[in-house]
């Protein structure tokens, strides 16, 4: 059973702040996103990764950068968070075998920047 | 860029009934669909997924449907239970590196 881990539910910052948010899976899954949810928007890539060290910018990556050290550690930083990145975060993570799979994912993080 | 509009944002049907959800995707190179359900409070789970080299599957009470020449698809539940009541999503892929595009979401409710 794939298990995919936020390291927090809920997530109250300053502006201003260095925020990180790590996702772990347990699956040997190659791929991993960083998806933002917000009310009638839907899902958001805000990166993604398919490699240990490969990282692409998604639709909205702006105030965001991400690091991918270990295959299962996927790890999302807002250098100076601000107001309008308070959402929930959710990552996910896929597998490349034969083309594209199911994404599962994590619980998410809901962020709230005060 | 590329996008997925997704129809309509909210659906109320008496339980018992069927709910349709529609989709259109833009990039023509896309070729994989899934839905995803996220009950409130949860995280999303796909449903039912297709490919473009068919035009229909079922799983049950749930069918995809995918018109590449109109480049829509549509998701189909029967019979509606109370647990069908969630937020679905659609989504297209785009390019080939396992990214996809999501449409906005469709909040389902089932009248008792």
């Amino acid at each position: 059973d794939v298990k995919v881990t936020q390291s927090s539910r809920y997530l109250v910052k300053r502006t201003g702040e260095k925020v990180f948010l790590e996702c772990v899976q347990d699956m040997d899954h190659e791929n991993m996103f960083w998806y933002r949810q917000d009310p009638g928007l839907g899902l958001r890539l805000i990166y993604f990764s398919y490699d240990v060290k490969m990282k692409e910018k998604g639709d909205i990556p702006e105030g965001y950068s991400v690091s991918r050290e270990k295959k299962e550690r996927f790890s999302l930083i807002l250098e100076s968070a601000s107001t309008n990145q308070t959402s929930m975060y959710l990552c996910a993570s896929s597998s490349s075998a034969g083309g594209h799979n199911e994404q599962f994912f994590g619980p998410g993080t809901r962020l709230t920047v005060l | 860029g590329e996008n997925v509009e997704q129809h309509p944002s909210t659906l109320s049907v008496q339980e018992g009934d069927s709910a349709v959800i529609k989709c259109t995707y833009s990039d023509s190179a896309s070729n994989y669909f899934p839905w995803y359900k996220q009950e409130l409070g949860k995280r999303p789970q796909l449903i039912i997924d297709i490919r473009s080299n068919v035009g229909e599957k079922k799983d049950q009470r749930i069918a995809v449907t995918l018109n590449k020449t109109a480049k829509h698809f549509s998701l189909h539940i029967t019979e509606t239970q109370p647990e069908d009541s969630a937020v679905y999503f659609c989504a297209a892929s785009i390019g080939s590196n396992y990214q996809l595009i999501w449409g906005a979401g469709t909040k389902l409710i089932i009248k008792p």
